[in-house]
C-alpha cells in the first residue's frame, strides 16, 4: 500500500444525517480522488483534487462536496446523506508515469451504510 | 457513463490454466492500464500500455492493446488460487489536461480453483 489511510473505515448512518469521509496520504502526491464502488457500476469518480484548495466535480458528484486544505488530506462530505449513497468507498493518489500516464494508488475503502 | 466495457463479467479456471480479460473503449486514449482488487481491498495497479505500444509484460501479465479496434486484453499465465480477484481496466484521455483522471470499467472476476 502507498500510505493511504482513510477513516472511518465503516459507517453506519441515519438518512439525513452528514457524514464526512476523511483519506489521509504520506506520498506527497499533488493529484486525490475519491470514488464509490457499486455492484454492476465498477468505480465511479466523485471528485477529484489537483492540488490545495483546487477541486473539481467527477461523474458523480451530486449530493457529495470536497475540501482539500492540505496535501495531504482530501475530505468527502455528505452534506444530507440518502440511501442511495450507501456504498463503498475510495480515495485514491496518483503520480506520473511520464508522457502524460498517471497510475493511481488506493486506500483500503470505507463503507458507508445509510439507513 | 463507463468508458471500458470488461469481458467476460465472471472467469472460472483451474490453477495452471491461463486467463484471458478483454476490454474495450469508446474514446481516443492516452494510455491503458489494469488494476486487481482482492476481496474487500483497495484496487492494485498492475501495469500500464501507452496508447503507442502493443504489447508489454510484466512477470506473468502479458496486456496488448489494439488502438484501432479500441480494446485491450489481459493475459495471466499459469494462473494460481492467489490471482483470485476482480480485474479491471482503466483508461486515461487523450487531449488536454488530465489531471490524472481515469475511467474504469466494471471488472472481470476471476476465481482460480486449486
Amino acid at each position: 500500500d502507498a500510505g493511504i489511510t482513510q477513516s472511518p473505515r465503516h459507517k453506519v448512518t441515519e438518512t439525513g444525517t452528514p457524514v464526512t469521509l476523511r483519506c489521509h496520504q504520506t506520498e506527497n502526491h499533488r493529484y486525490m480522488y475519491w470514488y464509490r464502488q457499486d455492484p454492476g457500476h465498477g468505480l465511479r469518480l466523485i471528485h477529484y483534487s489537483y492540488g490545495v484548495k483546487d477541486t473539481d466535480k467527477g461523474e458523480v458528484s451530486d449530493g457529495y462536496s470536497v475540501s482539500r486544505s492540505k496535501t495531504e488530506d482530501f475530505l468527502l462530505t455528505l452534506e444530507s446523506a440518502t440511501s442511495s449513497q450507501t456504498s463503498v468507498y475510495f480515495c485514491a493518489t496518483s503520480t506520473t508515469s511520464g508522457r502524460g500516464a498517471y497510475e493511481q494508488y488506493f486506500g483500503p475503502g470505507t463503507r458507508l451504510t445509510v439507513t | 457513463s463507463q468508458q471500458g466495457e470488461e469481458d467476460p463479467q465472471a472467469l472460472s479456471i483451474q490453477e495452471g490454466e491461463n486467463a484471458t480479460m478483454n476490454c474495450s473503449y469508446k474514446t481516443s486514449i492516452n494510455n491503458l492500464q489494469w488494476y486487481r482488487q482482492n476481496s474487500g481491498r483497495g484496487l492494485v495497479h498492475l501495469i500500464l500500455i501507452r496508447s503507442n505500444e502493443r504489447e508489454k509484460h510484466s512477470g506473468r501479465l502479458r496486456v496488448t492493446l489494439d488502438t484501432s479496434k479500441k480494446s485491450s486484453s489481459l493475459l495471466i499465465t499459469a494462473s494460481r488460487a492467489a490471482d483470485t480477484a476482480s480485474y479491471f481496466c482503466a483508461t486515461g484521455n487523450a487531449g488536454g489536461t488530465s489531471y490524472g483522471k481515469l475511467t474504469f470499467g466494471q471488472g472481470t472476476i476471476l476465481t482460480v480453483h486449486p
